[in-house]
């Protein structure tokens, strides 16, 4: 599978700055996700980011908050924007690759651990 | 609705002791039941795929089953490196690759 990384892995901010999140991956890749995991919860699906196009965003997640950027097929970018205690998560970048025909695998990063005081 | 559901939330073993992890699920049309394990502070880590009822995949001291109601985790004979949160996400024919995950379940091995 592609190996994925993200800078930074982790960040302690103040509220009310922003903070951008790298991805990449070492081979083309149509999708990438962005996913948030809060404490103790499991994955939430942020918004889905192909390159040449907007960002697709799930509900409850608006781009004014965490706005995307995807310049090419190996990167991508995702700004948490006027933080809030409540942004305090790991976020997480994945990415698809078929097996065989069958329903594509979802491989994640190593996430950024952000903290947000 | 799609759902996943998984049992229990923390399970503690002492090495050497095997174990089930359940996760429940409500589908329509299953395209694929996911297991990962996370480390604290990291990604998950891919471990298996399943299609379709009666399959089974191995690895290692892993092996995962699927019926048509529900996927299990079997540990065989666990050692302390496998202390993690297992999670199990699926992808049903309508959710357009948009995975539905579960809560997870938190596996401490003891020595």
């Amino acid at each position: 599978s592609a190996v994925i990384s993200q800078k930074p892995s982790r960040d302690i901010c103040q509220r009310g700055t922003s903070l951008t999140i790298q991805c990449q991956v070492d081979s083309q890749v149509t999708m990438m996700f962005w996913y948030r995991q809060q404490p103790g919860q499991s994955l939430t699906l942020i918004a889905t980011a192909n390159q040449g196009s907007e960002a697709t965003y799930e509900s409850g997640f608006v781009i004014d908050k965490f706005p995307i950027s995807r310049p090419n097929l190996t990167f991508s970018t995702l700004t948490v924007s006027n933080m809030s205690p409540e942004d305090s998560s790991i976020y997480l970048c994945s990415i698809t690759q078929g097996s065989l025909g069958h329903t594509d695998t979802q491989y994640f990063g190593p996430g950024t651990r952000l903290t947000v005081l | 609705e799609d759902q996943v559901t998984q049992s229990p939330e923390a399970l503690r073993l002492q090495e050497g002791e095997s174990s089930s992890l359940n996760c429940s699920y409500t589908v329509s049309g299953l395209r694929g039941l996911f297991w990962y394990r996370q480390d604290p502070g990291k990604g998950p880590e891919f471990l298996f795929t399943l299609y379709s009822a009666g399959e089974e995949k191995e690895k290692e001291r892993l092996k995962a089953t699927l019926t048509k109601k529900e996927s299990f985790l079997h540990i065989t004979a666990p050692k302390p490196e496998d202390s993690a949160t297992y999670l199990c996400a699926l992808r049903g024919a309508g959710n357009n690759r948009k995975l539905i995950w579960g809560l997870g379940t938190s596996l401490a091995v003891n020595p």
